[in-house]
């Protein structure tokens, strides 16, 4: 299988700082993705990381270690509206062509 | 970045029948996938909509079920037959962006509720 694990929901205060981690089993990885989806709404694209490091975006980073199938993303200067759920999915390497795969998903909600 | 848009946005069907759904993009993709997303889940890919060719569907979903047409590089629908409460789910139309960019993007879904 290719297991993706991020936490259910997280609460957070408005302005401070937020990590959502991500796990996934290693084998075929080709690629990880950060998906932001309000309620009601068509997930959009936050991040894109393939090689170890951070990758900045504004408010938002990536991180991402290879060798530990582990990832995390990181909001700053949190706002209201980044009340959403957070979607890890992993681009994973398949003879039929390369699949992405969703985590559960990670509720964020973001408090006065 | 491809813009998608997906008919009906939502509807209510009776036990028993099917449902088409469209999706239609404003260039041309090479990839085109359908997704399910239920209640409080995450999404699931059901299968890539091959054009020319039969669709490939993931594990756990059959051809019988979730027929699929692709007949550009620009359109694709997706039916869900003989539908049962079950199936009462978002259904996601996404395709790749441009080469090399990696980024996938999602149309807006069809909120479908069996009754």
């Amino acid at each position: 299988g290719q297991n993706i694990d991020q936490p259910t929901e997280m609460t957070a205060t408005e302005g401070a700082i937020v990590q959502i981690n991500c796990t996934y089993q290693t084998s075929g990885f080709n690629g990880l993705f950060w998906y932001q989806q309000h309620a009601g709404e068509a997930p959009t694209f936050l991040s894109y990381n393939v090689l170890d490091g951070l990758e900045e975006k504004g408010r938002f980073s990536s991180f991402l270690s290879r060798s530990k199938g582990y990832s995390y993303l990181l909001l700053k200067e949190l706002q209201m509206k980044d009340s959403a759920s957070y979607l890890c999915a992993v681009r994973f390497l398949k003879s039929s062509g390369d699949k992405l795969t969703f985590g559960t998903g990670t509720r964020l909600a973001v408090r006065p | 970045s491809a813009v998608i848009s997906q008919k009906p946005s939502r509807d209510i069907c009776q036990r028993g029948t099917s449902l088409t759904i469209q999706c239609q993009v404003d260039s041309q993709v090479t990839m085109m996938f359908w997704y399910r997303q239920q209640p409080g889940q995450s999404l699931t890919l059901i299968a890539t909509a091959n054009q020319g060719s039969e669709a490939t569907y993931e594990s756990g979903f059959v051809i019988d079920k979730f027929p699929i047409s692709r007949p550009n590089l620009t359109f694709s629908t997706l039916t869900v037959s003989n539908m049962s409460p079950e199936d009462s789910s978002i259904y996601l139309c996404s395709v790749d962006g441009v080469p090399g960019s990696y980024e996938q993007y999602f149309g807006p879904g069809t909120r479908l509720t069996v009754t």
